[in-house]
């Protein structure tokens, strides 16, 4: 059983459109995090998150807003879609941040934008 | 400039043979971790390497952090170990990971 849910596994969205990722993980973890892989590209971090608060942002535009309205959700908010968006975008979770820290990553949900 | 480099980028093995996968990082970092990315898609963790070696299995991770690099050995390879091996390593504390392009690897039979 998968333990980190990405819904949907695939989406397909209209340019100008807003879209929300879910992800949830049911491994107790304490750290939740987003990441986004486009083609060549290597795979980007964009938002971590402990305990519900923002740690780290390194996305540049406030189009994207990760949404956690539990400790063990951490959805993720893209409006104003772009064809540029277009990538998969993996959730991922850990114990805590700040070292000593596997990664448990999603199967991803590739959005694809028209 | 990429932070973490990968080579080589692709490689083709002989089911049986062995494979050595590098990653060479241009900065400091707190810890190293390697991933197994499937065909499909989904990442699986391998290793988390901060420094020195560790053996999993087929698999072998040795990280040097003085000399900037990690290295992933698998050894008697099988058709099953096809997909893209990632490298990435850890800044900060925010838990924050910087990935490589990875290494392609196809296990003919």
């Amino acid at each position: 059983d998968p333990k980190i849910i990405q819904k949907p596994k695939y989406l397909v969205a209209v340019t100008g459109s807003e879209k929300i990722l879910i992800c949830e993980q049911y491994l107790g973890h304490n750290a939740m995090y987003w990441y986004r892989q486009s083609a060549k590209k290597p795979l980007e971090f964009m938002f971590s998150y402990s305990y519900q608060k923002l740690m780290d942002n390194q996305t540049a535009s406030s189009r994207f807003q990760p949404q956690s309205s539990k400790k063990n959700h951490l959805d993720l908010q893209i409006t104003a879609l772009k064809p540029d968006d277009s990538a998969t975008y993996f959730c991922a979770s850990s114990r805590g941040t700040g070292g000593q820290n596997t990664l448990y990553f999603g199967a991803g949900t590739r959005l694809s934008v028209l | 400039g990429q932070q973490v480099q990968q080579s080589p980028a692709s490689l083709v093995l002989q089911e049986g043979e062995n494979a050595e996968l590098q990653c060479n990082f241009s900065t400091s970092l707190n810890s190293m971790q390697w991933f197994y990315q499937r065909p499909g898609g989904s990442l699986v963790s391998l290793f988390y390497n901060p420094s020195g070696t560790k053996h999993s299995g087929r698999l072998t991770s040795t990280t040097v952090i003085k000399e900037r690099r990690s290295s992933l050995h698998i050894s008697s390879s099988q058709t099953t170990d096809s997909g893209t091996y990632l490298c990435a390593l850890e800044k900060g504390n925010t838990g924050k990971l910087i990935f490589g392009l990875g290494t392609t690897l196809q296990v003919q039979p």
